[in-house]
């Protein structure tokens, strides 16, 4: 177990619909950081929050946002769902912006 | 921006047999270097890291080696089990950017 929590764990969706995915990163980590996971693809960034700023921005589409709250905890929505959107989305934290721990993540259906 | 290619995308041993899996990276202002081992269904973990004042890392039969003038790095695992099945993935990065991370090598080791 790495610390990191995220729910839901899994969501089906329907086209054009909005879902927010949460993050709870592990105690004193004031990083977290947004991954989408595709079938059988690597890891894209999407986006780093640090101590509740963003700090930088990856592939992440405008139809997504994200943010990160003054307990830390992370929200990553997602509007105006395509099928395509249909993926693993995982967030990590870090106590340094190095080392990163991975929730286990939240598959999104969108149908 | 980074980009990390790793090879081979799977690779099939005996148990008892070694697995290397090797990373190149591109940004030669990368300094920090970790390994993930993803098993179905569950987020990545981290496994090993080096970083860039470092050549070599050992921890029990797990070794990554860094070159650093060659911009690659490999993990090297010894005496494989059955458990040792999964997705490894690699990834590059600094303090300031995110973690860019290889497409992933699928380790099917045979019993």
């Amino acid at each position: 177990d790495s610390g990191v929590t995220q729910t839901p764990k899994h969501l089906i969706t329907a086209t054009g619909q909005r879902v927010t995915l949460r993050c709870s990163p592990r105690s004193g980590d004031l990083s977290v950081y947004w991954y989408q996971q595709s079938l059988d693809q690597g890891l894209q960034f999407l986006i780093h929050y640090y101590n509740g700023e963003e700090r930088a921005k990856g592939n992440i589409l405008e139809r997504f946002s994200a943010q990160q709250f003054p307990d830390l905890h992370s929200e990553l929505n997602l509007s105006s769902l395509e099928l395509g959107d249909s993926a693993l989305y995982f967030c990590a934290s870090s106590p340094t912006d190095t080392e990163a721990f991975f929730g286990q993540g939240t598959r999104l259906t969108v149908v | 921006g980074e980009n990390v290619e790793q090879h081979p995308s799977t690779l099939s041993v005996q148990e008892g047999d070694s697995a290397v899996i090797k990373c190149t990276y591109s940004d030669s202002a990368s300094n920090y270097f970790p390994w993930y081992k993803q098993e179905l269904g569950k987020g990545p973990q981290l496994i090993i890291d080096i970083r860039s004042n470092v050549g070599e890392k050992k921890d029990q039969r797990i070794a990554v080696t860094l070159n650093k003038t060659a911009k690659h790095f490999s993990l090297h695992i010894t005496e494989t089990q059955p458990e040792d099945s999964a997705v490894y993935f690699c990834a590059a990065g600094t303090g300031r950017r995110a973690l860019t991370f290889g497409s992933g090598t699928r380790l099917q080791v045979q019993p």
